[in-house]
């Protein structure tokens, strides 16, 4: 099983909504990622948990609140979210071994979220 | 600094031919990994070859080979036998040991054309 699952695969909601975005894989991955995509752009890194702790987030706005329940979900909470907020979520893991390259990242079909 | 540069925006293929996808990556640190992936308008990000930096060998899966060369920092993607099915957007990325953080070029549209 080489499946990350994310969940929706879409999301309408309004500025004063609050939703979740959820993430799932079974790979025994103890690294997972959040990843931001807006149209013809790179994913450009949100948040980073190993080993169930949060390890890097790269000065997210508060708006988004991500948790990690277990070694196999990863969720992040979305509140009073702007428009410029529309994009594709990603979710992504990886073997999560520091001194370890070879590792590659196994994304799921992404979120697309519309903020209204 | 930008740590991984394509500078191919967009490129076009004949069904059935080769093409190169350029990568050039910025790093200090001797260990670090490559990877490509792509993205169909799907959405999803699909991995594609992995090189290490300690490769004596390009790295070859199928149809995809990946032409690493360490002293120039380039790390370009050959894909052969084009088909119609390969037209999406490709990222080269990079992984270095030291931190757990995947960082990818902007992405190069690849269009085959019948």
């Amino acid at each position: 099983d080489t499946e990350v699952t994310q969940t929706p695969k879409h999301l309408v909601m309004g500025m004063t909504n609050k939703k979740s975005l959820k993430c799932e894989q079974h790979m025994g991955h103890r690294a997972m990622y959040w990843y931001k995509q807006k149209a013809k752009k790179p994913p450009e890194l949100m948040f980073v948990y190993s080993y169930e702790k949060l390890s890097i987030n790269e000065s997210v706005p508060s708006r988004f609140s991500p948790e990690c329940p277990n070694s196999s979900l990863l969720n992040l909470h979305l509140h009073a979210l702007q428009p410029e907020d529309s994009a594709l979520y990603l979710c992504a893991s990886s073997q999560g071994r520091q001194g370890t390259m070879n590792t590659e990242a196994f994304f799921g079909q992404g979120t697309r979220l519309t903020v209204v | 600094a930008q740590k991984i540069t394509q500078t191919q925006p967009g490129m076009f293929v004949q069904e059935k031919e080769a093409v190169t996808l350029d990568c050039t990556y910025d790093t200090s640190d001797p260990s670090y990994g490559l990877f490509w992936y792509k993205q169909p308008s799907s959405g999803e990000m699909i991995f594609l070859i992995y090189q290490g930096s300690y490769d004596q060998q390009n790295a070859t899966e199928g149809r995809y080979s990946l032409n690493f060369q360490k002293a120039r920092k380039s790390a370009n993607l050959v894909i052969s036998a084009s088909q119609l099915g390969d037209s999406a957007m490709y990222f080269c990325a990079m992984r270095e040991v030291r931190r757990n953080q995947f960082y990818f070029g902007t992405g190069t549209s690849l269009t085959v054309i019948p």
